[in-house]
């Protein structure tokens, strides 16, 4: 098993905010490290994969970075739709996802 | 486009089987470039990776849960399958299926919405 570690575990953001979520591997996992968005009752959305890839369809707001161990996940300016809970998953080795960050509407 | 849909019951019993069923539209399972997956999160905890089955039927688990679990498809029907052997309350949780892409760095691009299994006398 790799833990991940995300941060914070929820925050409180505004319409046009930037945010950034944090995710920390616990070994090296190079890029293989995956975001997902998931709105409670819907299909968990993959965001971004090997780190700063963006899935085909997600809107450009969003970007990832990092490699070894660090990664970031931002959302330039926040949307209405975008008030979820966000998951980093390493895919290294077999697959562990982080704890998530909820963000929520300040 | 590609949907998956969880199905099966929403309570066990304890000591009972846990049997679930992905209906996947808009691909086949038998498709190259691509592998079947379960997972799981109990209210408040982290998603738990469950195990895989690839389009040729062969198969991994999470070893926390091997001893217990089987995955595996039916191909006529387009679907795959969980099943879990002497459940307890712990496995209570919100189960899903996805899709994995079969190229590094092997991420879940197609998820259904998830069903809710309870284990409770």
């Amino acid at each position: 098993d790799i833990p991940m570690t995300q941060s914070p575990s929820s925050l409180s953001a505004s319409v046009g905010d930037r945010v950034t979520i944090t995710c920390r591997a616990s070994q090296y996992i190079s890029n293989y490290l995956n975001w997902y968005q998931h709105i409670p009752g819907k299909a968990p959305k993959l965001l971004i994969y090997a780190a700063s890839s963006l899935q085909s369809g997600v809107p450009s707001r969003f970007s990832g970075s990092g490699s070894g161990t660090d990664f970031t996940l931002t959302i330039s300016s926040l949307q209405p739709e975008d008030f979820a809970t966000y998951y980093c998953q390493q895919s290294y080795n077999t697959w562990t996802f982080g704890q998530g960050t909820t963000v929520d509407i300040k | 486009q590609v949907q998956l849909q969880e199905s099966g019951p929403g309570l066990v019993r304890p000591s009972q089987t846990l049997s679930l069923t992905c209906t996947v539209s808009g691909a086949s399972i038998s498709a190259r470039g691509y592998y079947w997956t379960w997972i799981r999160q109990p209210a408040g905890k982290e998603l738990e990776w469950i195990g895989r089955v690839y389009s040729s039927g062969g198969t991994n688990y999470n070893p926390s849960l091997k001893s217990r679990l089987t995955i595996s498809l039916d191909t006529s029907k387009n679907q795959f399958s969980l099943k879990l052997t002497s459940v307890t309350a712990a496995d209570t949780a919100f189960y899903y299926c996805a899709r994995v892409r079969e190229r590094a760095p092997f991420p879940f691009d197609e998820w259904g919405q998830g069903t809710l299994v309870t284990v409770s006398s």
